[in-house]
Parts: structure tokens; C-alpha cells; sequence
């Protein structure tokens, strides 16, 4: 069974707009990753964000984390027709086991 | 350096065939894991080796699933006598360590008829 849940599942915007995607889990962590798979193909790591960091930037990508809610947020900036993708967050909970447990994933269109 | 490379990159199996799915981590990762993601899903987990040790099996869904790391580099995954619902994505990621940033291969797709 999947710890995480990202909302929407599926999200489509135009080009140069701005895309939020959320993720919800369950225990305690030690860290959250977020990472992208494009239609076919593996899974692409995007940022890691530890249970003591509440935000983190990498190029256009904004990602938060807030621990009393058990959540984070992946914020995409002036999306590209390339941002196209499923989008998964990956929890590695402090229960003692290395079972990451990743979501169902927000599949993303970015339309030209 | 060179990623995580798995094959083959597909497979077709008849039912009740067994497989053996190769993983290449990257060069000193010390952490291996296996994913099993079926179509439209996320990954999920199945097991995961520190060095050659297997840590945790937890996620093998049954004692079909049998993986192994002898040297602490390469590893494989064996599906005995499979069955149609064996049929997905693996995955196998290495990182340097347990919890640190997680490098994936590009899976091998399975199919079993």
C-alpha cells in the first residue's frame, strides 16, 4: 500500500503558468523527495527536503514541507511544454525500516 | 560517471516461466533498492541491501520473488513460476547511503502471458 497521496492527480495548465502539486503521507520522516518520470522511462530525483528544512528552491522548482501536517508542496514556475510528466513524492518514514513509500503521483500536461 | 543501468529493458515471459531482472548500481553506492511499479501507480517498494546484506524484504509480495546481491554491486531480482499479475515496471535505485538522494534505472517492463 502507498503512504503518500499527491493532489490533483492530474493537472493541465499553458505554458509559462505556474503548477502547485501537494502530497500527503501518514508517519513521521526523515526526509521527502520529490521526483519526475516521464511516459515510459525511470524516475528522474528533483529535490530532497529533510524533516528539519521547511523549504528548499532548486532552478524553477519550489518545494515545502510541513511536518505538523504531514505535508509538502512541489510549485513548478513558468512551466514548459517539457515539464510534461508524472510527478511523485517519496517519504523515508523514522519507523526503523528503509521502505521509502512513494504516492500515487500528479500526472502534469503543460500545454504550448 | 555512468547511472544505474538495468536489463534487459523488457521482457516477455509465458506463465509459470522464470525470470531474472539485472541491476548495475552506480559504482560505490552502498544502498540498492527494488521497485515494482504497475501501470498508472507509484513504485512500490520491495526490498533493499546495504553492501550485500539484504536489510529489508518486507515488500516481496511473495517467496516468488527472490533477490540477491552477492558482491555488494550487482544485483538480481528472480520472479519463479510467474504469474500474469507479476506483469509491471521494475525498478532498482541505488544512493550512497539509506537516506540520501535515491538514483533510478530505467526499469526493466515485464510482461507475463
Amino acid at each position: 500500500s502507498q503512504q503518500g497521496e499527491e493532489d490533483p492527480q492530474a493537472l493541465s495548465i499553458q505554458e509559462g503558468e505556474n503548477a502547485t502539486m501537494n502530497c500527503s503521507y501518514k508517519t513521521s520522516i526523515n526526509n521527502l523527495q520529490w521526483y519526475r518520470q516521464n511516459s515510459g522511462r525511470g524516475l528522474v530525483h528533483l529535490i530532497l527536503i529533510r524533516s528539519n528544512e521547511r523549504e528548499k528552491h532548486s532552478g524553477r522548482l519550489r518545494v515545502t514541507l510541513d511536518t505538523s501536517k504531514k505535508s509538502s508542496s512541489l510549485l513548478i514556475t513558468a512551466s514548459r511544454a517539457a515539464d510534461t510528466a508524472s510527478y511523485f513524492c517519496a517519504t523515508d518514514p523514522t519507523s526503523g525500516t528503509y521502505k521509502y513509500i512513494f504516492g500515487t503521483g500528479t500526472r502534469l500536461k503543460v500545454l504550448a | 560517471g555512468a547511472g544505474v543501468s538495468q536489463s534487459p529493458r523488457y521482457k516477455v515471459a509465458k506463465r509459470g516461466q522464470d525470470v531474472a531482472l539485472r541491476c548495475d548500481p552506480i559504482s560505490g553506492h552502498v544502498s540498492l533498492f527494488w521497485y515494482q511499479q504497475a501501470l498508472g501507480q507509484g513504485p512500490e517498494f520491495l526490498t533493499y541491501f546495504q553492501n550485500e546484506a539484504q536489510l529489508d524484504k518486507s515488500g516481496l509480495p511473495s517467496d516468488r520473488f527472490f533477490a540477491e546481491r552477492p558482491e555488494g554491486s550487482v544485483s538480481t531480482l528472480k520472479i519463479q513460476r510467474t504469474q500474469k499479475e507479476d506483469s509491471a515496471v521494475y525498478l532498482c535505485a541505488s544512493s550512497l547511503v539509506s537516506q540520501e538522494t535515491q538514483y533510478f534505472g530505467p526499469g526493466t517492463r515485464l510482461l507475463v502471458l
